[in-house]
């Protein structure tokens, strides 16, 4: 168990909708970073945050969004799905902004038919 | 672009022989690498670490190498054994950019009885 918790787990939704994935991170971390996975790729960076303000963006859509919460949970929004964004959205945290490890959860599967 | 790239999809190596997995890397800037493994519908776990002062780090079964001239690292494993089949990411990330992590693709490992 990495302290990371990820909720929910599986998540299957139409095409146009909207979604919200929350990830609370190891106690004392202070980065939360969102990675996506899809079928046969690897693990693509969407974004950082750090202690509750942005710190980093990677190829994240437009259509999706992010925060950062006071309590340090995150949550990453996902709108207007396409099929295309079906993926494990993975979600994962760090003591500090860079130079450590980042520890990851279980991730969501995101299954939009 | 690709900055970080594992060339070999698997590899598939006798119980109690030595398992090396490779990555090669584009950017000079990356300071940090860190190698993770996955198992299916799991989040990736935190293997290992190695930071561009050093050329060599060692925790048990697992040493990672890295040589900067040749912007080339590797994971040995050994011995290696059949619970060490899994797929294995490596991953590097830079100070000014938060410590976003770039990863691989990915090679999987099968290490069989």
């Amino acid at each position: 168990d990495s302290g990371v918790t990820q909720t929910p787990k599986h998540l299957i939704t139409a095409t146009g909708q909207r979604v919200t994935l929350r990830c609370s991170p190891r106690s004392g971390d202070l980065s939360v970073y969102w990675y996506q996975q899809s079928l046969d790729q690897g693990l693509q960076f969407l974004i950082q945050y750090y202690n509750g303000e942005e710190r980093a963006k990677g190829n994240i859509l437009e259509r999706f969004s992010a925060q950062q919460f006071p309590d340090l949970h995150s949550e990453l929004n996902l709108s207007s799905l396409e099929l295309g964004d079906s993926a494990l959205y993975f979600c994962a945290s760090s003591v500090r902004g860079g130079g450590t490890e980042a520890f990851f959860g279980q991730g969501t599967r995101l299954t939009v038919v | 672009d690709q900055q970080v790239k594992q060339n070999s999809p698997s590899l598939s190596v006798q119980e109690g022989r030595i398992s090396i997995l490779n990555c090669d890397y584009t950017n000079s800037m990356f300071d940090y690498f860190l190698w993770y493994k996955k198992y299916p519908a799991e989040g990736p776990t935190f293997l290992i670490s190695i930071s561009s002062i050093k050329d060599k780090n060692e925790d048990g079964r697992f040493t990672v190498f890295l040589n900067k001239s040749a912007k080339h690292l590797s994971l040995h494993i050994v011995p290696s054994q059949p619970g060490d089949s899994a797929v294995y990411f490596c991953a590097a990330s830079w100070g000014n950019q938060g410590g976003k992590l770039i990863f691989g693709q990915g090679t999987e490992l099968s290490v069989k009885p």
